[in-house]
């Protein structure tokens, strides 16, 4: 059971959009809509900011928005702000009640 | 609102097992509807998936711990517990407690403040 691959790092300018990719198989991500994706200032607990793809839990900016396109997922952050900087991780079902994480992706707000 | 405490010991030694507990607080893990997962993160590491408990007792667990993980419940005292048999420096982690819903659409929506254990003699 590989993690799912992100991207080590991005960044990105204040204002500006970032996209963050997590690739996964027709085992999880491409079967199932239970992609989730969680947030992680140092320090801190990851924090859910993305479930079943697109929705977001009460009180996340709508700033965060995600997609699916195959085996893919991926999280936009649109109007970059230097709370953002954390680390950002994705996370699916596996189709045998189990789940697995991305590899987590740096995010650097120039 | 929910809220999740993992405890337990700090340092254990090669080779014993790592114990911790997490007691669950403004909602019950008798509930309907939820597992009660555990999550660790290597220093620098990203996250990776431990397993969970139903609170009927079925588990599951990840492929590549299966062999050395037992996740147990505790209804009367509301929490649920891991424990990692023949433990190593590579099991050195911030080990963190977790809910999702049965569905898994939830994601994992609430977490504890997670807790170093580092494995050395």
């Amino acid at each position: 059971q590989s993690a799912l691959t992100q991207p080590a790092s991005v960044s990105g300018s204040p204002g500006q959009s970032i996209t963050i990719s997590c690739t996964g198989s027709s085992s999880d991500i491409g079967s199932y809509n239970l992609v989730s994706w969680y947030q992680q200032h140092p320090g801190k607990a990851p924090k859910v900011i993305i479930y079943e793809v697109t929705k977001r839990p009460s009180g996340i900016s709508n700033r965060f928005s995600g997609s699916k396109s195959g085996s893919t997922a991926s999280l936009t952050i649109s109007g970059l702000q230097a709370e953002d900087e954390a680390d950002y991780y994705c996370c699916s079902y596996t189709g045998t009640s189990t789940l697995i994480f991305g590899g987590g992706t740096k995010l650097t707000v120039l | 609102q929910v809220q999740l405490q993992e405890s337990g010991p700090q340092l254990v030694n090669p080779s014993e097992t790592l114990s911790l507990t997490c007691t669950v607080s403004g909602g019950s893990v008798s509930s309907d509807g939820y597992y009660w997962s555990w999550i660790r993160q290597p220093p620098g590491k990203g996250l990776e998936w431990i397993g969970f408990i139903y609170y009927t007792r079925n588990t599951e667990y990840n492929p590549s711990l299966k062999s050395r993980v037992t996740i147990s419940i505790d209804t009367s005292k509301n929490l649920f517990s891991l424990k990692l048999a023949s433990v190593t420096a590579a099991d050195t982690a911030v080990y963190y407690c977790a809910r999702v819903t049965t569905n898994w659409a939830s994601g994992l929506d609430y977490w504890g403040q997670g807790t170093l254990v580092t494995v050395s003699s």
